[in-house]
């Protein structure tokens, strides 16, 4: 069960800027830990596209960025393309009572419309 | 280039057994934990567990302990992931990936390998 909530789903039209959130509590992302995100293609394995928060690794257009704050973290996409249309998924550290653990967000759905 | 590739699908029947493998090359595969992740049929992603290669200590979630056995051999750079008795609710997709960062509690999962499909079907 994902402790990571985010909306199901998000649209934008080509070009426009659309941003995914990412909420969790204060186990997770409120205790401090870092949030990364994950853009899957359809068919596809899971990719990295924002670590330690904000940062994009190589490759990664500029178009993506990321920020975090209290509880919470975001995603944000601008100049949305149809090639961004794609599942992405947050995921950080937990530190709950049932033990130590890697959790992602429950994913949501871009659609380029 | 720092790769993982994973060994191809599998088609097993309930209360069988199953080891699947991720083979890392490209880096110093003793030296960064590997990690599993399962994506269910049109579901997210559920993080189930990690190896350190270099000692083989393993880290469990609590949703898994005692469901799956990690290990891994770093003479051949491989990780693993295995069922002693398969159930339907085991169908799946399972992806292995490399973590990144400083300390545990910063890691972020890549690269991912491509993924092993695994059905449990009488």
């Amino acid at each position: 069960q994902s402790v990571l909530t985010q909306p199901p789903s998000v649209s934008g039209a080509p070009g426009q800027r659309v941003t995914i959130s990412c909420t969790g509590s204060s186990s997770n992302i409120g205790a401090g830990y870092d949030v990364h995100w994950y853009q899957q293609l359809p068919g596809t394995a899971p990719k990295l596209l924002i670590y330690g928060n904000s940062n994009r690794p190589s490759g990664v257009p500029d178009r993506f960025s990321g920020s975090k704050s209290g509880t919470s973290a975001s995603l944000a996409i601008t100049g949305l393309q149809a090639e961004d249309e794609a599942d992405y998924y947050c995921q950080s550290y937990d530190s709950s009572l049932s033990g130590p653990s890697y959790v992602f967000g429950t994913g949501t759905k871009v659609t380029v419309l | 280039e720092v790769q993982l590739v994973q060994s191809g699908a599998e088609v097993k029947k309930p209360g069988e057994s199953l080891k699947i493998s991720c083979k890392g090359s490209g880096y110093s595969f003793t030296s960064y934990w590997i990690g599993w992740v399962r994506q269910m049929p049109g579901k997210g992603l559920e993080w189930m567990g990690i190896i350190y290669p270099g000692d083989s200590d393993t880290r469990y979630s609590p949703s898994f302990q005692g469901q799956v056995t990690i290990s891994a051999d770093k003479s051949i750079s491989t990780a693993y992931l295995q069922w002693s008795s398969l159930k339907a609710s085991d169908t799946a997709m399972y992806y292995c990936a490399r973590l990144g960062g400083m300390t545990t509690v910063t890691n972020w999962f890549d690269p991912w390998g491509q993924g092993t499909l695994v059905t449990v079907s009488s």
